[in-house]
């Protein structure tokens, strides 16, 4: 969608570097997430943000610290990447809010490998 | 915590066959459900979702979900499939109110042969 914006879009980086993955948005959503993908896991919730530098772990998060200094933008960092940290990287955002749930909006994805 | 199970990893359909993908949840209380489509290379788009009254969901392209309360069900449907619905389909669950973290089955890869 064109106001989920993530970079970069490829990346492939060395073993134990860190690594910063961007998201973007002109939505002016509240509420930001990020998940990885993997074969024959689905999607899964690493850290999620409810406001700017208000932000709290997901399923995943071990490994992984994000942040949020402005509404547009949500950081992921990996301290310092592994080989299983190779996956596809999600960002989602919301317009919040209990009624109606609409559903996240997807950002293209950053495919990250780890060498 | 809610979670989801699919049930059916990988479908292999002729053109024009009908549809039915299995989604059980597991949560207690009142949820909001979402079927999303991944085209191949793609992003994650949404199909459809439910979050109250008719448990009856149409979403786009033809598909549509019925929620069965009783059996924490929420089943995609499609009378005929095209060429065109080959994709992975995610189930997914979210607790009504709170931060919507939304959780994601596994998926389901639809192949569909012309």
């Amino acid at each position: 969608d064109a106001g989920i914006t993530q970079s970069p879009r490829h990346k492939v980086t060395e073993t134990g570097t860190p690594v910063t993955l961007r998201c973007h948005q002109t939505e002016n959503h509240r509420y930001m997430y990020w998940y990885r993908q993997d074969p024959g896991h689905g999607l899964r919730l690493i850290h999620y943000s409810y406001g700017v530098k208000d932000t709290d772990k997901g399923e995943v998060s071990d490994g992984y610290s994000v942040s949020r200094s402005k509404t547009e933008d949500f950081l992921l960092t990996l301290e310092s990447a592994t080989s299983s940290q190779t996956s596809v990287y999600f960002c989602a955002t919301n317009t919040g809010g209990s009624f109606p749930p609409y559903g996240y909006t997807f950002g293209s994805g950053t495919r990250l490998t780890v060498v | 915590a809610q979670s989801v199970s699919q049930h059916n990893h990988h479908v292999i359909l002729s053109e024009a066959a009908s549809l039915e993908l299995g989604c059980n949840y597991s949560y207690g209380g009142t949820v909001n459900l979402f079927w999303y489509v991944q085209y191949p290379g793609q992003h994650l788009q949404l199909l459809l979702k439910y979050f109250s009254g008719d448990p009856l969901v149409k979403g786009i392209k033809g598909f549509e979900a019925e929620f069965i309360k009783s059996k924490f069900s929420f089943n995609l449907r499609k009378p005929s499939v095209q060429w065109s619905d080959t994709a992975e389909y995610f189930c997914a669950v979210t607790a009504s109110g709170g931060y919507q973290k939304v959780t994601f089955g596994t998926g389901t890869k639809l192949q569909v042969i012309p």
